[in-house]
């Protein structure tokens, strides 16, 4: 099977600028992770999708970042405007049953920001 | 907030040991999993094992889980220099909304 897509692979930003990161996930998987990466530490959990409905964005910075899922596939992150605290990978996840199942990562979008 | 922590942050040893990595958590959890992930790329699923299993296995892997310690412990058995990786632990609550949430990983580095 293929694997969860994402791109760009890198982006470089200045801060105040916008950006939008894109990911497709595995086909048939109907849960859908956004996690930030900081260097040096572990995944932190942005926003979960269940199809095209978010289950948790606890953690998203609402007045700056954003997160779609179009028709329950797709979806798109996006951050306005960037902080030089952005600068991270931001990884997509997908799962087949939620919590109950593996998630399988894309290879993430390292974001500079400066 | 990060509820696994593992167990060494890292980890050097030479090729053919074992490596032990623990990790410990604070509630009680539906399931715990285990990642790796190499420089510059994705985590890949390693093992998941639920909360009424203690020993796993596949391949050079093993994993257990004691629940009444609230730790769990992945072991790789004759490393190899590929197995140079970042290793993450995620949990996942029981009971409320099933969360899964990373600890900051051990560092493992398995020199030729």
């Amino acid at each position: 099977e293929a694997g969860v897509a994402q791109s760009p692979r890198y982006k470089i930003i200045e801060k105040r600028q916008s950006v939008a990161f894109w990911c497709n996930p595995i086909s048939g998987h109907a849960t859908l992770y956004w996690y930030q990466q900081i260097l040096g530490q572990g995944p932190k959990l942005l926003i979960q999708f269940q199809n095209n409905g978010v289950v948790d964005d606890s953690q998203l910075p609402k007045d700056r970042f954003s997160a779609e899922r179009l028709k329950g596939v797709d979806s798109t992150l996006k951050i306005q405007p960037a902080k030089l605290e952005d600068s991270a990978v931001y990884l997509c996840a997908s799962s087949l049953v939620g919590f109950r199942s593996p998630l399988h990562f894309g290879n993430g979008t390292r974001l500079t920001v400066t | 907030s990060q509820q696994g922590e593992e167990d060494p942050q890292a980890l050097s040893i030479q090729e053919g040991e074992n490596a032990t990595m623990n990790c410990s958590y604070k509630t009680s959890i539906n399931n715990l999993q285990w990642y790796r992930q190499n420089s510059g790329r994705g985590l890949v699923h390693l093992i998941l094992i639920r909360s009424n299993e203690r020993e796993k296995h596949s391949g050079r892997l093993r994993v257990t889980l004691d629940t009444s310690k609230k730790s769990s412990s992945l072991l790789i058995t004759a490393s190899r220099a590929a197995d140079t990786a970042s290793y993450f632990c995620a949990t996942v609550p029981s009971g409320g909304y099933q969360k899964v949430t990373f600890g900051i990983g051990t560092k493992l580095q398995v020199i030729p």
